[in-house]
């Protein structure tokens, strides 16, 4: 089946540090990939959709300078969160669709990053 | 604007009994339908899916789910619950007119199956 790949799973670190985190499917190609933050005992709430070759589409709220998303190619995006402060620590889940991304196909999840931040 | 309500927090079943996890939905067009579990510290995995044709979907792991127009619901059903399906599960939808069919979901239901 579908694999998504998240890294790294864990990350602590101190105020004011950039972090980045990968997200590449494994055995298909993914024009599209989602970037997820879930808060505990929460939903998931869509960050932004990320597009490979162009700009990322950011959902209102989302700081786009804050959260910067590369899609460089069919199996790899990146969300960095740049320098980073105690309020962006989350869990932060990237997904990716198969094929064209057709309404037909699911969405395959990434195992998530928890990021911490001191 | 699309949305999805899963109206209990929480739902406790006696292993070996049937579950059901219900979902509603709102859509403007015609609704794509999800379910997918989360186990704890991970992502998502994706259960079944509802696009087009009969109304009773059958998934991974046993799960099944049933889709009813009239009564805009996909409630997410197992004949008999295992401890292993103790997790969170999500219901999602999209539907035709979403930009890159984006997914709205649920705030997630906790199962837990007492042995």
């Amino acid at each position: 089946g579908a694999v998504v790949s998240q890294h790294p799973s864990r990350v602590i670190c101190k105020s004011g540090t950039s972090v980045k985190i990968e997200c590449r499917s494994l055995d298909f190609q993914a024009t599209t990939m989602f970037w997820y933050r879930q808060f505990p005992k929460q939903s998931l709430m869509l960050m932004a959709t990320s597009n490979e070759g162009s700009k990322a589409t950011y959902e209102q709220g989302v700081e786009k300078d804050k959260f910067l998303i590369n899609h460089a190619s069919l199996t790899l995006s990146t969300l960095t969160v740049t320098s980073a402060h105690p309020e962006d620590s989350s869990f932060y889940i990237c997904s990716a669709r198969e094929g064209g991304g057709g309404r037909n196909q699911p969405q395959h999840f990434g195992d998530g990053t928890r990021l911490s931040i001191l | 604007a699309q949305s999805v309500a899963q109206p209990e927090d929480q739902v406790n079943v006696a292993e070996g009994n049937p579950l059901t996890v219900k979902c509603t939905y709102s859509v403007s067009g015609n609704p794509y339908l999800f379910w997918y579990v989360q186990y704890p510290n991970r992502g998502l995995q994706f259960l079944l899916k509802y696009i087009t044709g009969d109304n009773l979907v059958k998934g991974s792991y046993g799960f099944e789910a049933e889709f009813n127009k009239s009564q805009t619901s996909f409630h997410l059903k197992k004949p008999s619950a295992l401890v292993s399906d103790s997790a969170l599960y999500f219901c999602a939808v999209t539907y035709s007119g979403a930009g890159s069919y984006q997914l709205t979901f649920g705030k997630g239901t906790k199962l837990s199956v007492i042995p």
